[in-house]
């Protein structure tokens, strides 16, 4: 079993729709969670991470962590066609050797149309 | 303009033929890695560096070696590539720092085809 299970779509939307992306994890030992977003050809870039259980918004953008239930969410408001990428779940331990060791879901395929 | 730059972009190649993937980073980040990216599978790491002259294996290391002799530099050696290592390639970085950890700097990619 992969510690980060993602659904890896396609998820197809039209513009101006609510996006929920999800992820659940397996390691009771990640403290960190973050999503990457990655376009065609690119690299992936940080979106958004939260420290425990909580939310956290950013614009458009909020970040969901359940840690009871093992559960990554990522929802985009008012969703644009620029907003069609790949979205990356992960997850990550504290301290010692763990320093950077992300361990990421499979990616969501999303497209937004017009 | 802050950036992690490999080289080359795609490569083909063929089996057993040594070839190494160049990463630099201009942010005097500490910590550098590699991943690959496969279909399915997501990211995996390879390789990762905490400082100059520190490395040590991710999770997939197997037929990889890399070296770490300047700060800004992180070479992907295959000394002798098979075609399961046909991938997308990304080397990433960050500063230290708890938070850091979370924030990283990923280069454009490497796709490399083994025949």
């Amino acid at each position: 079993q992969k510690e980060v299970e993602q659904d890896p779509g396609p998820l197809s939307v039209p513009e101006g729709a609510i996006v929920s992306l999800n992820c659940t994890y397996s390691n009771s030992a990640f403290q960190y969670f973050m999503w990457y977003r990655q376009y065609s050809r690119k690299g992936p870039e940080l979106l958004m991470y939260t420290y425990s259980s909580g939310n956290k918004e950013d614009g458009r953008f909020t970040a969901q962590v359940d840690k009871s239930s093992k559960y990554i969410s990522l929802f985009i408001r008012d969703s644009q066609p620029s907003d069609s990428a790949t979205y990356l779940c992960a997850g990550r331990r504290t301290g010692g050797t763990s320093y950077g060791k992300l361990t990421f879901g499979q990616g969501t395929i999303l497209t937004v149309h017009p | 303009e802050a950036q992690v730059t490999q080289n080359p972009r795609y490569l083909i190649t063929v089996t057993g033929k040594k070839l190494t993937v160049t990463c630099s980073q201009n942010m005097n980040h500490e910590y550098m890695s590699w991943y690959r990216q496969d279909p399915g599978l997501g990211l995996r790491q390879i390789y990762y560096s905490m400082n100059v002259e520190v490395t040590d294996k991710g999770d997939v290391p197997e037929g990889y070696k890399v070296s770490r002799k300047e700060k800004r530099n992180f070479p992907l050696i295959l000394e002798s590539p098979s075609p399961n290592q046909t991938s997308l390639y990304f080397c990433a970085s960050t500063r230290q720092g708890a938070v850091g950890a979370n924030v990283l700097t990923f280069g454009a990619g490497s796709r490399l085809t083994v025949l």
